[in-house]
């Protein structure tokens, strides 16, 4: 298996317009998690699917942020609109649903919001 | 969500063995021991687990108290390639975060030559 898939690697926009991150995660695993990076916050845990199903999204910012999983195999997180504080490493995560597993990450995508 | 404390930084000289404390005074019955890393400039990866034993893997050796209030990581020769974040995690499967994967502020371990 490739791991976890995420495109765009780097994402460079203008304030307000639409961005959508991309995940593949690893086939089998039935758990995903996006994650979000800066350096003055640290990993925040943004939202977290079972089954395709949200779990957690207490850490999803606000309204300007989505995240679907239509399927076990594509998972998107959407920002609209974008703004400049948006700027971050978004990373996406997948795992099996069992007490022994361990969480594979992808590689991140850099978003910038000009 | 049960919480870890752990040093924002630690110091080791390559070749030397690293100790990477964790304190999880209220941990629940069912809550597994994770450690992850992040090298820069990429995404965290597992590094080890555990539940009430020690464990060994080829990366680390993780050693759990006891009364399971503390845990430490263990590098047994450090190489520069082990600078890094190191992320000390409670995961429940059985309570409400069902397996939820939080992280917190971590330890920076730096490695001198």
């Amino acid at each position: 298996d490739a791991g976890v898939i995420q495109s765009p690697r780097h994402e460079v926009t203008e304030m307000g317009q639409e961005v959508t991150l991309r995940c593949k995660p690893i086939s089998g695993h039935n758990s995903l998690f996006w994650y979000r990076q800066t350096m003055m916050r640290g990993l925040e845990l943004l939202i977290y699917f079972n089954n395709n199903v949200p779990i957690d999204d207490s850490g999803m910012p606000e309204d300007r942020f989505s995240a679907k999983m239509p399927n076990a195999s594509f998972s998107t997180l959407k920002i609209q609109p974008s703004e400049p504080r948006d700027s971050a490493v978004y990373f996406c995560a997948s795992s099996l649903e069992t007490m022994n597993t361990e969480a594979f990450f992808g590689q991140g995508t850099r978003l910038t919001v000009v | 969500d049960a919480k870890t404390t752990q040093p924002n930084s630690m110091e080791s000289n390559e070749e030397e063995p690293v100790h990477l404390p964790c304190n999880h005074s209220t941990i629940s019955g069912t809550d597994y021991i994770h450690w992850y890393r992040q090298l820069p400039s990429q995404g965290p990866e597992y590094v080890i687990h555990g539940l009430t034993s020690n464990v060994n893997n080829r990366m680390a050796s993780l050693a759990i108290a006891e009364d399971r209030k503390s845990s430490t990581l263990i590098l047994h020769r450090a190489t520069l390639r082990d600078a890094a974040v190191y992320y000390c995690i409670l995961r429940d499967f059985y309570g409400g975060s069902q397996g939820n994967l939080i992280f917190g502020k971590g330890t920076k371990l730096s490695v001198k030559p």
